[in-house]
């Protein structure tokens, strides 16, 4: 049980244009679902944190009107970015959690996104 | 401010050789410690959850223990496919989950 899916697990795209990436927890419903990103070599940074039907809450320095969440269902958070550059690059994973207080994170496959 | 640090970055060791990695961590509240591992390309896959001091648990060769103010991963006669990079984690009063930096571990035959 607890498993996060992700697509697409990895997407190549050009400079201006915008980019999707889809975050499902297949067997459990979600109340919290978090985006991160990993440099190579580095650990995890929250980027936000999402509850279902709510506004997403962004972590210091990230921009909001780049990095678009929406958290539509229980079972479904989306990432998308927005106008994205080269320095977007990197690794996205999302997680999501079962119920507030000390729960589990379970986390997705990731998604290598690559812009040209 | 909540902050996770770990050691050693980089451990090599040969298949059966047990060893233990460090989570040292500072938290308001803690709420509990996380262990992942994390293959190459991959999202972090959880290990244990530990939420008290003196508390223990196990899963095959692996075996996580807590105290006070860290929190070690024994790793008993590894294999080859325990080579990861292991991430620990701390949920405290933010609610936030807190990274450290990781030890990459490498099993040689």
């Amino acid at each position: 049980g607890a498993v996060v899916s992700q697509h697409p697990s990895w997407v190549i795209c050009k400079s201006g244009t915008s980019v999707k990436i889809e975050c499902r927890s297949l067997d459990f419903q979600a109340t919290t679902m978090f985006w991160y990103r990993q440099f190579p070599k580095q650990s995890l940074m929250l980027m936000a944190t999402s509850n279902e039907g709510s506004k997403a809450t962004y972590e210091q320095g990230v921009e909001k009107d780049k990095f678009l969440i929406n958290h539509a269902s229980l079972t479904l958070s989306t990432l998308t970015v927005t106008s994205a550059h080269p320095e977007d690059s990197s690794f996205y994973i999302c997680s999501a959690r079962m119920g507030q207080g000390a729960d589990t994170q379970y986390f997705g496959p990731g998604t290598r996104l690559t812009v040209l | 401010e909540d902050q996770v640090t770990q050691s050693p970055e980089a451990l090599r060791l040969q298949e059966g050789e047990s060893s233990s990695l460090n989570c040292s961590y500072t938290v308001s509240g803690l709420r509990g410690l996380f262990w992942y591992r994390q293959d190459p390309g991959k999202g972090p896959e959880f290990l244990f959850t530990l939420y008290s001091a003196g508390e223990e648990k196990e899963k095959e060769r692996l075996k996580a223990t807590l105290t006070k103010k860290e929190s070690f991963l024994h790793i008993t006669a590894p294999k080859p496919e325990d080579s990861a990079t292991y991430l620990c984690a701390v949920r405290g009063n933010t609610g936030k989950l807190i990274f450290g930096q990781g030890t990459t571990l490498q099993v040689k035959p």
